[in-house]
């Protein structure tokens, strides 16, 4: 598609539910990244694709996250038995991988955790 | 790991000039970036930076590295009320997977006021 693509853009749960974030990368673009951005902070790394593989996940925060790209476009990120402060926005970055390594960034996907 | 820092607001009247600083510590950052947020919306891409460079102009934008001191700046020239926004910095270290992973400061929000 022309941009990165989120969705839901809102999603609001209650504690303890499971949560899938859904991102659709620019078509072509190999390297896919999910940060995380809480209330007046910049974006955090949270896990790096490249092609189908996760190559970094360094930067989820606990056992409770994970995310999966199984064919090398659209990811999910699955978060379960949510806590409070998993609340934020999640956003989606893709990138050709090439050079400058620009990555665009979807609108992100909030997430509100009651 | 690297860490980035920016101060949190800056106040100028419309038509003024405007700059954000910001500081890195790894210097094997390779390409250093500034990204635009405006309220509800995803990062947008403003200009970026390769590490050999010390200033790049891009129309009312000019960034400016001092690799030495690890200090990027960002300027704006003839701020106007649309300039209003959150402008973070990122940096990317090289790592050993031979990838960018980009590590964001906590954003500057810049207010223009008339």
């Amino acid at each position: 598609g022309a941009g990165v693509s989120q969705t839901p853009s809102n999603k609001v749960t209650e504690k303890g539910k499971y949560v899938e974030l859904r991102c659709d990368p620019i078509s072509g673009h190999t390297a896919l990244y999910w940060y995380r951005q809480s209330l007046g902070q910049g974006p955090e790394f949270l896990i790096y694709f490249q092609g189908t593989g996760a190559a970094d996940d360094s930067g989820l925060p606990n056992d409770r996250f994970f995310a999966v790209r199984p064919e090398g476009s659209v990811s999910t990120l699955k978060i379960q038995r949510t806590e409070r402060g998993d609340s934020a926005v999640y956003l989606c970055a893709s990138s050709s991988s090439v050079g400058a390594n620009v990555l665009t960034f979807g609108a992100g996907s909030r997430l509100t955790v009651l | 790991g690297e860490d980035v820092e920016q101060s949190l607001f800056l106040s100028v009247r419309e038509g003024d000039s405007s700059v954000i600083n910001c500081t890195y510590t790894d210097s094997s950052s390779t390409y250093l970036y500034w990204y635009k947020q405006e309220p509800g919306a995803g990062l947008q891409l403003l200009t970026y930076i390769f590490s050999n460079m010390d200033m790049k102009q891009d129309q009312r934008l000019t960034v400016l590295l001092n690799k030495k001191d690890k200090h990027l700046s960002l300027r704006i020239a003839d701020t106007q009320t649309g300039d209003s926004a959150i402008y973070f910095c990122a940096a990317t270290p090289v790592l050993s997977g031979g990838y960018n992973k980009l590590i964001f400061g906590a954003g500057t929000r810049l207010a223009v006021h008339p």
